[in-house]
């Protein structure tokens, strides 16, 4: 069965302190692992898409990496908006014509000044 | 530039009534849409996606159920509540398998539904 597990539910930094959040798949064929921003009371917003091992991608203070089995999604000098939950999904080849995503529960990110 | 529209924002509702979210997607033709709940403090679950017209699939047996009258538009329903029904309602579309490279999801802002 196709599964992601995010680790750690919460996160609390101080502004500037850098980290790193990481997201276990197990999937039969990955096709695409996202990575997505969802702040209170919102739909979440897109932030990456990564589709081979070894990919990087990059967006200000934000930069996920992927190898054959997990994700990390690393947090450099974080501010105050930066804090959110930030969602991690997997789509398998065998979802590619219906589009279906497996997400995982989420890590709660505060930053404080 | 495509938009979705998700309506309304938040709801209440008694026990055992009935229950109409709608959802609109704008910019694009013959996309695929899917409800998800999210519980508080959980991951997202997906509960129906549809790849066209009439065409639903549901994913986890529920009181719920979806309607895609239109091309663009999706519609969530129940005859009768839950209090298990509670939680934030999102609609999401995709341009997957329909020749677009735009893989993942675009959200709707989402639906906080309490049942009372």
């Amino acid at each position: 069965e196709d599964q992601v597990t995010q680790s750690p539910e919460a996160l609390r930094l101080q502004e500037g302190e850098s980290s790193s959040l990481n997201c276990s798949y197990t999937v039969s064929g990955l096709r695409g692992l996202f990575w997505y921003r969802q702040d209170p009371g919102k739909g979440p917003e897109f932030l990456f898409t990564l589709y081979s091992a070894g990919e990087e991608k990059e967006k200000e203070r934000l930069k996920a990496t992927l190898t054959k089995k997990e994700s990390f999604l690393h947090i450099t000098a974080p501010k105050p908006e930066d804090s959110a939950t930030y969602l991690c999904a997997v789509q398998a080849w065998g979802s590619s014509n219906t589009g279906k995503l497996i997400f995982g529960q989420g890590t709660t990110l505060q930053v404080k000044p | 530039s495509q938009t979705i529209h998700q309506w309304p924002a938040t709801l209440v509702q008694p026990v055992g009534s009935p229950l109409s979210l709608e959802c609109t997607v704008e910019g694009t033709s013959n996309p695929n849409l899917y409800w998800y709940r999210q519980a508080a403090g959980r991951g997202l679950q997906l509960l129906f996606y549809s790849v066209g017209i009439g065409q639903i699939s549901s994913e986890v047996p529920q009181n719920l159920s979806a309607s895609r009258p239109q091309d663009r538009q999706f519609i969530l329903s129940s005859k009768k509540l839950l209090l298990s029904d509670s939680g934030f309602y999102l609609c999401a579309w995709s341009g997957e398998g329909k020749g677009r490279s735009n893989y993942g999801y675009t959200f709707g802002s989402g639906t906080r539904l309490t049942v009372v």
